[in-house]
């Protein structure tokens, strides 16, 4: 059974500084990673997408690795501003179709 | 494009109530899933649909909990009796069977959810 595992669970840093969240999931044998952004009271917004193929994913400030023998996903987020602050979660994809196994999140707080 | 649609956006109810959630995927995605999220933890699939047919609701506890997708569109998803712990955020997500999507490969999008407070 597939586990996703976010740490830390909260994350707070001053605006400017950059943003380092993991993910880690026991089975390697995934079909695609999701990043997803939650503020409160919303929805899920997703980020990135990652490939089991691919390494890594970039947009604008955003980019995530993948190192899916090791099962860990790494999402850095350049140079933290205040509304970036919300809940990030991963989720993993086993096959083409199939639901996302979720992490728990890391909430983050970026200071003015 | 519209996003996922989703009603009521909170509800309060009493143990032992019934209750009833509804969503309107995005415009042609055949892939309906409904996600509990319970406070401080990541969504859990209750169950995914593939146009009316159920893909998989292994972790949908059926004594209570009903979902259905009659026209392979809109669906419902009902509580009855609700207890105490079906407290959560109700998700509903959708995605298009042939893995398109902004990013492509079976991308998932969210509705904004029902919180469900049960007192």
């Amino acid at each position: 059974k597939q586990e996703v595992t976010q740490i830390p669970a909260a994350l707070s840093v001053p605006e400017g500084e950059n943003l380092v969240l993991n993910c880690s999931f026991t089975d390697s044998a995934i079909y695609n990673l999701q990043w997803f952004r939650q503020d409160p009271g919303k929805g899920l917004t997703s980020l990135l997408l990652i490939q089991s193929s691919q390494r890594e994913q970039t947009s604008g400030r955003l980019n995530a690795s993948l190192d899916k023998s090791s099962g860990r996903s790494t999402l850095y987020i350049a140079a933290s501003q205040p509304g970036d602050s919300a809940t990030y979660l991963c989720a993993v994809r086993k096959a083409a179709g199939n639901k996302l196994t979720f992490g728990g999140g890391t909430r983050v707080l970026v200071k003015p | 494009e519209a996003g996922v649609a989703q009603s009521p956006r909170y509800k309060i109810i009493e143990k032992r109530q019934s209750v009833a959630f509804w969503c309107n995927p995005i415009s042609g995605h055949a892939t309906l899933y409904w996600y509990q999220q319970i406070l401080g933890q990541g969504p859990k699939l209750l169950i995914q649909f593939q146009n009316n047919g159920v893909v998989d609701d292994s972790q949908l506890p059926k004594d209570r909990f009903s979902a259905e997708r009659l026209k392979g569109v809109d669906s419902t998803l009902k509580i009855q009796p609700a207890k105490l712990e079906d407290s959560a955020v109700y998700l509903c997500a959708s995605s298009s069977s042939w893995g398109g999507g902004k990013n492509g490969l079976y991308e998932q999008y969210f509705g904004p959810g029902t919180r469900l407070t049960v007192t």
